[in-house]
């Protein structure tokens, strides 16, 4: 059964920074892509980062890019997100996701982790 | 890439749900659907147009040509009532993953 467990969320101040982690189990972790997507309180989904099965490839969001970083360590099946000068607009929660095997979609979601920006 | 849902639809239980999810010739592109009910997490529905994983109610079906593709949940039942959205690989830029704007279904 494929699990995802996000950790690491919580209160930071406007320009904070904060890192949150994604344990994964149930599935060969290093053959997937891993993405965050996250959800404003009361909004719609918004994918944010996706980062290829070897950690080679990355890609984010116009509205994230420069400030967050998506990391992996396959030997610890465990997906990372650094974000950094954070903005009351990132608050939300943030989900991690499997990608599915030609990464298209996404497959298997976690229970999601909640973050706000808020001084 | 843009895609668009309506906002909210409603149901009687055992009628027919219809979601659209409108895009430029979406069509030539594979739509994802997830259901999200309230303090859920996200679960898929419905991939690559039609395709449904293991778990998921036959009445769950999906379609795609043109410029929209459609979510059909039949015989619909008071579970169903959920957050839809619909999701697509665009290529076309470095912003590929999309999402629309989800649609809430009510169950009446």
């Amino acid at each position: 059964e494929v699990q995802l467990w996000e950790s690491g969320g919580g209160l930071v101040q406007p320009g904070g920074s904060l890192r949150l982690s994604c344990a994964a189990s149930g599935f060969t972790f290093r053959n997937f892509p891993m993405n965050w997507v996250r959800q404003a309180p009361g909004k719609g989904l918004e994918w944010v980062s996706t980062l290829s099965s070897t950690g080679q490839s990355t890609y984010y969001a116009d509205s994230v890019k420069g400030r967050f970083t998506i990391s992996r360590d396959n030997s610890k099946n465990t997906l990372h997100l650094q974000m950094s000068s954070l903005r009351a607009d990132d608050t939300a929660v943030y989900y991690c996701a499997k990608g599915s095997a030609d990464g298209d979609y996404f497959d298997y979601w976690g229970h999601g982790t909640l973050v706000t920006v808020s001084s | 890439y843009v895609l668009t849902q309506p906002p909210s639809v409603s149901v009687a239980p055992g009628q027919t749900a219809r979601i659209t999810c409108g895009g430029d010739n979406i069509g030539s592109k594979r739509v994802h659907w997830c259901q999200q009910k309230p303090g859920q997490a996200p679960v898929v529905v419905v991939y690559e147009d039609s395709a449904r994983p293991s778990g998921v109610p036959e009445r769950f079906s999906g379609s795609n040509s043109g410029n929209t593709a459609t979510l059909t949940i039949s015989r619909v039942e008071a579970g169903d009532e959920a957050d839809y959205y619909c999701q697509v690989w665009d290529g076309s830029s470095d912003q590929d993953w999309v999402f629309g704007g989800g649609t809430k279904v009510t169950v009446l």
